[in-house]
C-alpha cells in the first residue's frame, strides 16, 4: 500500500459525459501528479501541482482539468469523453517538487487507479 | 529531450531463470533513475531507486546499477518466480517542467513453473 487512495477504482461512462477523479496524497505530500495509462500511448504524465499551485503541464488535452485543494487532495475533471479516454489514470504523490535540472532523488508514489471506460 | 528506451517484451523464463530488463536513458543533467513494477490488475509500485552513477538499487532480490559511462540501468535478478510476472518500466525523474518522471514503454515478464 503506498497511501495514495484514488476513487473511483473503475469508472464507465458514455461519450460526451463528464466525470470527476479524486486522489488523496500520502501524509505529508504536498505534490500530486496525474498520469494517463493507455495501451497506444503507455504512461503519460498529465499534469502536477505542488502545495495548491500548478507547478508542471505535460500532454493533457484542453477538456481535462485538475486541482488540488488546500487539505492537498486533487480531482482531475475530464470532460467531453470520447471512446478514446478510456484509460487507466493514476495519482501520484511526493513529499516535495524538483526544479528543472536538480537531481533529489525525489521518489513518486502511485495509487492504485482509476479504469475509466468510456462506452 | 530526455528520454528512456527499454528492451521490448513480451519477456518469457522458467522459474529460477536469470532476468535482465536492459534500459537506456538520455538525459541532459543527472537524474536519478527507479523501475517500477506492475502486477496484473494493480498500479504501479516503486521497486528500487539509484540517484547517482555507481548507485546500486536493490529489493526483493532485484538489483539496478546506474552506469553513467553507458546511461543504462539494466535490471536483474539471479532467479525469478512464478510472482514476478509482471510489466516493469523504468523511468527517470527529470524535475521541473518535465513532472519528474519519464517512463519507458514497459516490458511484459512471464514466469512459467
Amino acid at each position: 500500500d503506498s497511501g495514495v487512495t484514488q476513487t473511483p477504482k473503475h469508472l464507465i461512462t458514455a461519450t460526451g459525459q463528464r466525470v470527476t477523479l479524486r486522489c488523496s496524497p500520502r501524509s505529508g505530500d504536498l505534490s500530486v501528479y496525474w498520469y494517463q495509462q493507455s495501451l497506444d500511448q503507455g504512461l503519460q504524465f498529465l499534469i502536477q501541482y505542488y502545495n495548491g499551485e500548478e507547478r508542471a503541464k505535460g500532454n493533457i488535452l484542453e477538456r481535462f482539468s485538475a486541482q488540488q485543494f488546500p487539505d492537498l487532495h486533487s480531482e482531475l475533471n475530464l470532460s467531453s469523453l470520447e471512446l478514446g479516454d478510456s484509460a487507466l489514470y493514476f495519482c501520484a504523490s511526493s513529499p516535495s517538487w524538483t526544479p528543472q535540472g536538480v537531481n533529489s532523488g525525489n521518489t513518486i508514489y502511485f495509487g492504485e487507479g482509476s479504469w475509466l471506460t468510456v462506452v | 529531450g530526455d528520454s528512456v528506451t527499454q528492451m521490448e517484451g513480451p519477456v518469457t523464463l522458467s522459474e529460477e531463470a536469470f532476468l535482465t530488463i536492459n534500459c537506456t536513458y538520455t538525459a541532459t543533467g543527472y537524474p536519478s533513475l527507479f523501475w517500477y513494477v506492475q502486477y496484473p490488475g494493480e498500479g504501479l509500485q516503486l521497486l528500487l531507486k539509484a540517484t547517482k552513477a555507481d548507485d546500486k538499487g536493490s529489493n526483493k532480490g532485484f538489483e539496478a546499477t546506474y552506469r553513467k559511462e553507458t546511461t543504462s540501468f539494466h535490471l536483474e535478478k539471479g532467479s525469478v518466480q512464478v510472482s514476478d510476472s509482471a510489466v516493469y518500466f523504468c523511468a527517470l525523474s527529470a524535475g521541473g517542467s518535465q513532472g519528474n518522471l519519464i517512463f519507458g514503454k514497459g516490458t511484459k515478464l512471464s514466469v512459467k513453473p
